[in-house]
């Protein structure tokens, strides 16, 4: 069975630049979440997607987005590329149950992808 | 908001030594969960060992285990007959368990270094 997958692997952009970033999650998952990795700064949530909605967002400006489509790959899109944006982006998918229109927590865990590399130059 | 915080930046052990790992936390929450991820230089996240909040037994893993300590909001990682393939960096992470709040908080990590 296919993990999660990340595309592209490594990528370089200028700044001011506009990026898109790709992630299928588990066969299965319904919901995927995305996290920068700053050097020296630690893994920060981005955003969780479930079951197409945006169900939670991190302390970041409006220019990081994002979408989860119907077979449930996302996208993040990062608009006017800054110096500091240059970091490790993961995403991770997990399945949840759910109960009426809001997804119920539960202990399964959340599987990583290998990350995509973004460098801002 | 919850915090994790991981005191030691770096770690090194010798080969099929222990090691132990430390990780705190905060939060107000009754109900989570606690994770350690291991992120070797391929870069992917692995989870290593999860522990249930409500849980009183630590969590063990082959050769990974948990001192899990509610009160002092404290998760600690022993890694037993450390392997060279051990060698990563170790994240620890929080988890609320309230409706709808999925998202992981992480530690900001210790480099593990085994030394043969």
């Amino acid at each position: 069975e296919a993990g999660v997958t990340q595309s592209p692997t490594h990528l370089i952009k200028t700044r001011g630049q506009q990026v898109t970033l790709r992630c299928s999650p588990i066969s299965g998952h319904t919901s995927v979440y995305w996290y920068q990795q700053a050097l020296g700064l630690g893994l920060q949530f981005l955003l969780w997607y479930d079951e197409g909605e945006e169900r939670n967002r991190g302390n970041f400006p409006p220019r990081f987005s994002g979408r989860q489509f119907p077979n449930y790959s996302s996208e993040l899109n990062v608009n006017a590329l800054e110096l500091e944006d240059s970091a490790l982006y993961l995403c991770a998918s997990s399945f949840l149950s759910h109960r009426g229109l809001i997804p119920r927590p539960s202990n399964t865990e959340a599987f990583f992808g290998q990350g995509t590399r973004l460098t801002v130059v | 908001a919850q915090t994790v915080t991981q005191s030691q930046p770096e770690m090194s052990v010798q080969e099929a030594e222990t090691v132990t790992l430390s990780c705190t936390y905060d939060t107000s929450e009754s109900d989570y969960y606690l994770f350690w991820y291991k992120q070797p230089p391929s870069r992917q996240m692995i989870l290593v060992i999860r522990q249930e909040a409500y849980k009183q037994q630590n969590a063990t893993e082959n050769r990974f285990s948990v001192n899990f300590q509610k009160a002092a909001k404290s998760f600690s990682l022993k890694i037993s007959d450390s392997q060279l393939g051990d060698a990563a960096m170790y994240f620890c992470a929080y988890r609320s368990g309230v409706q709808g709040a999925q998202k992981l908080v992480f530690g900001q990590g210790t480099r593990l270094t085994i030394n043969p």
